[in-house]
């Protein structure tokens, strides 16, 4: 079974500081998607950043961004200038091969300190 | 652009009733439909995988069931409802970009 290890069951950081959420994941795969989503108190799942494994460039959308290591299978999130409203549960998933199923890590509670 | 709803919001449920709960997408063709469960303080599991109207497939033996009677609609059922089933309960779409976008969720309570 393809898995998505994340071993950081909580984090915490200090508001307008930058955290690092890891995630580790298996494939026999050379082009695959990578995703990391967002799960506020109100337990909605909210897309936060994607990653195209053929893509050299590391994935960015304002304060977050990934850094992908391929070779590694390595695929954290990097959030910069916390915020209050960054706390959350952290999701990274990515979907099976030959089909759009999403497998999920265990997630990462983030909290901001203020 | 594409929107996703899915309802009720919130239910509580005595063991051994029936369930409904019911998901839709407005804005795209033809997605790929899917229903999870998140037990309390953990992942998700993919409880239920649809590509068109009429064909479900089930991930997990379990009490419950699909259906996709409309193309942009998907229910999620049970005839009788177990304690195990309580839970919170994701529709999710999916179409071409190969990324899945959820909607609000149904906190399920079985009493």
């Amino acid at each position: 079974a393809q898995t998505v290890t994340q071993s950081q069951p909580e984090m915490s950081v200090q508001e307008a500081e930058t955290v690092t959420l890891s995630c580790t994941y298996d494939t026999s795969e050379s082009d695959y998607y990578l995703f990391w989503y967002k799960q506020p108190p109100s337990r909605q799942m909210i897309l936060v950043i994607r990653q195209e494994a053929y893509k050299q460039q590391n994935a960015t959308e304002n304060r977050f961004s990934v850094n992908f290591q391929k070779a590694a299978k390595s695929f954290s999130l990097k959030i910069s200038d916390s915020q209050l409203g960054d706390a959350a549960m952290y999701f990274c998933a990515r979907p099976n091969f030959g089909n759009e199923k999403l497998t999920f890590g265990t997630g990462t509670r983030l909290t901001i300190i203020p | 652009s594409q929107t996703i709803h899915q309802w009720p919001a919130t239910l509580v449920q005595p063991v051994g009733s029936p369930l409904s709960l019911e998901c839709t997408v407005e804005g795209t063709s033809n997605p790929n439909l899917y229903w999870y469960r998140q037990a309390a303080g953990r992942g998700l599991q993919l409880l239920f995988y649809s590509v068109g109207i009429g064909q479900i497939s089930s991930e997990v033996p379990q009490n419950l069931s699909a259906s996709r009677p409309q193309d942009r609609q998907f229910i999620l059922s049970s005839k009788k409802l177990l304690l195990s089933d309580s839970g919170f309960y994701l529709c999710a779409w999916s179409s071409g970009t190969v990324t899945a976008f959820f909607g609000q969720g149904t906190r399920l309570t079985v009493v």
